[in-house]
C-alpha cells in the first residue's frame, strides 16, 4: 500500500518570504514518481513540479523547488518569494503503476 | 496548449437518478482517469482506462460505476442509481503515454446528490 502524508494543515507566509511544505511518501516501489498539485478556490488542479525517484536531483521550476531525501521518503516544497497567487491548496502526491495517491493537502495563505 | 476538459461543471441530481460526467482528455493521451474529492478531503482515485478497458479501480468504484470511451475524444463515468454520499468533486485526467507520468487535470466536475 502507497501513503502520502503532508502533517501540516495550514502554512501562512509573508508575501515576497519562502514556506516550505512537508510531504513524506510510504511505498515499497523503488521507480516512482512525486508531484506537486497546486489547487486554488476554483478547484482545479494544477502540476506544479515532478521529481523522478531515481534522479538524485532536486527539481526546480522557477519559484518552486522540492528537497527530495530518498532514503527518508521525504519530499518537501518550497515556494521563494511568495505572491498573493500562490494562496491555494498544494497536494503532494506520488504516482506508481496506475494511480496517483494523495495526501491530504497544506492550505497557503500569504499575507500582503 | 491542450487541456482537459469536463462538462457539465456543476451538475445537480437527486438520489437515485443515474448521471453521467463527461470529459475530453488531451487528445494524443492514451491513458485516462477520474478521481473524486469530497469536500474537505483528499482526492481519491477511482478509475484508470487505457486501451478501451479499465486498468485498475479503487474499492470505491463499485458496480454502480461505469466508464466508457464511446468515440475518439470523450470518456465518461456514470453513476448508475447515485447516493447522498456521492456528492464529490470529479474531476478527469489523462496522461501521455508509458513513460509520461504527468496526469493534467480537469477542471472537475461539482457533482450534487440531494
Amino acid at each position: 500500500a502507497q501513503t502520502v502524508t503532508q502533517s501540516q494543515p495550514e502554512m501562512s507566509v509573508q508575501e515576497a518570504e519562502t514556506v516550505t511544505l512537508s510531504c513524506t511518501y510510504d511505498t515499497s516501489e523503488s521507480d516512482y514518481y512525486l508531484f506537486w498539485y497546486k489547487q486554488p478556490p476554483s478547484r482545479q488542479m494544477i502540476l506544479v513540479i515532478r521529481q523522478e525517484a531515481y534522479k538524485q536531483q532536486n527539481a526546480t521550476e522557477n519559484r518552486f523547488s522540492v528537497n527530495f531525501q530518498k532514503a527518508a521518503k521525504s519530499f518537501s516544497l518550497k515556494i521563494s518569494d511568495s505572491q498573493l497567487g500562490d494562496a491555494a491548496m498544494y497536494f503532494c502526491a506520488l504516482h506508481n503503476d496506475y494511480k496517483l495517491s494523495f495526501g491530504a493537502g497544506t492550505t497557503v495563505t500569504v499575507r500582503a | 496548449e491542450p487541456e482537459v476538459t469536463q462538462t457539465p461543471s456543476h451538475q445537480v441530481t437527486q438520489m437515485g437518478q443515474e448521471v453521467i460526467l463527461r470529459c475530453v482528455p488531451i487528445s494524443n493521451h492514451l491513458y485516462f482517469y477520474w478521481y473524486r474529492q469530497i469536500l474537505g478531503q483528499k482526492v481519491e482515485f477511482l478509475v484508470s482506462f487505457y486501451n478501451n478497458e479499465i486498468s485498475e479501480k479503487s474499492e470505491i468504484f463499485d458496480d454502480q460505476f461505469s466508464v466508457e470511451r464511446p468515440d475518439g475524444s470523450n470518456f465518461t463515468l456514470k453513476i448508475r442509481s447515485t447516493k447522498l454520499e456521492d456528492s464529490a468533486m470529479y474531476f478527469c485526467a489523462s496522461r501521455e503515454g508509458q513513460n509520461s507520468y504527468e496526469q493534467y487535470f480537469g477542471p472537475g466536475t461539482r457533482l450534487t446528490v440531494t
